[in-house]
């Protein structure tokens, strides 16, 4: 079974420059989430999806970050302008239903660092 | 959410056997503890989920008292490939109304030859 998938696996831009991050879930997970995970922290949730719709982005930081996840499949994490401190690693994970016992599956991340 | 509170980083040589220890106070009744592991330039992977009493797998045993406020993971005879990152974690209900997994610091495992 292929896992998640996740390009790039590096990316270096300027403040106030925009990236885009892709994501191909497991085959057949109804459950996509993005998480942000800075140098020597745990992973935070960012937004997670139910097949092509939000269920949760309370801790998306709306006015510069956006994701989508069309038909349901893939999904892309965007930062428009980024900032000094989106310096992070970029997690896609997925699973295959949404309940507190389900094992997320994650990729191996996309390293940001941002000048 | 449920806040856990584990040790940040430990040591242990080679074929010791390992036990983190993990505190989730306010953990809710339907609420499941899980454990995963992280090496470095790699996402967290799931080791093992248990409700209460002791699970075992292939990897690890997770020992839960009655309580259920605390647990700790054990990972029999560690070798050196077994550094790594610990995450203890307990889904709950977000204000959305979704699971999450909130991820703590992490316990770093050192295991010395």
């Amino acid at each position: 079974e292929a896992g998640v998938a996740q390009s790039p696996r590096y990316k270096i831009i300027e403040k106030r420059q925009s990236v885009a991050f892709w994501c191909n879930p497991i085959s057949g997970h109804a459950t996509l989430y993005w998480y942000q995970q800075i140098l020597g922290q745990g992973p935070k949730l960012l937004i997670q999806f139910q097949n092509n719709g939000v269920v949760d982005d309370s801790q998306l930081p709306k006015d510069r970050f956006s994701a989508e996840r069309l038909k349901g499949v893939d999904s892309t994490l965007k930062i428009q302008p980024a900032k000094l401190e989106d310096s992070a690693v970029y997690l896609c994970a997925s699973s295959q239903e949404r309940g507190n016992t389900d094992t997320q599956y994650f990729g191996p991340g996309t390293r940001l660092t941002v000048l | 959410l449920a806040k856990t509170t584990q040790p940040i980083s430990m040591d242990s040589y080679e074929g010791q056997e390992v036990n983190i220890t993990c505190s989730h106070n306010n953990i809710a009744t339907n609420d499941y503890i899980t454990w995963y592991q992280q090496f470095p330039s790699q996402g967290p992977r799931f080791i093992i989920q248990g409700y209460k009493t002791k699970v075992t797998n292939e990897v690890a045993s997770l020992f839960i008292p009655a309580d259920r406020k605390s647990s700790t993971l054990s990972l029999p005879r560690v070798s050196l490939s077994d550094t790594a990152v610990y995450y203890c974690l307990v889904a709950s209900i977000s204000g959305a109304g979704s699971y999450q997994l909130t991820f703590g610091k992490g316990t770093k495992l050192s295991v010395i030859p």
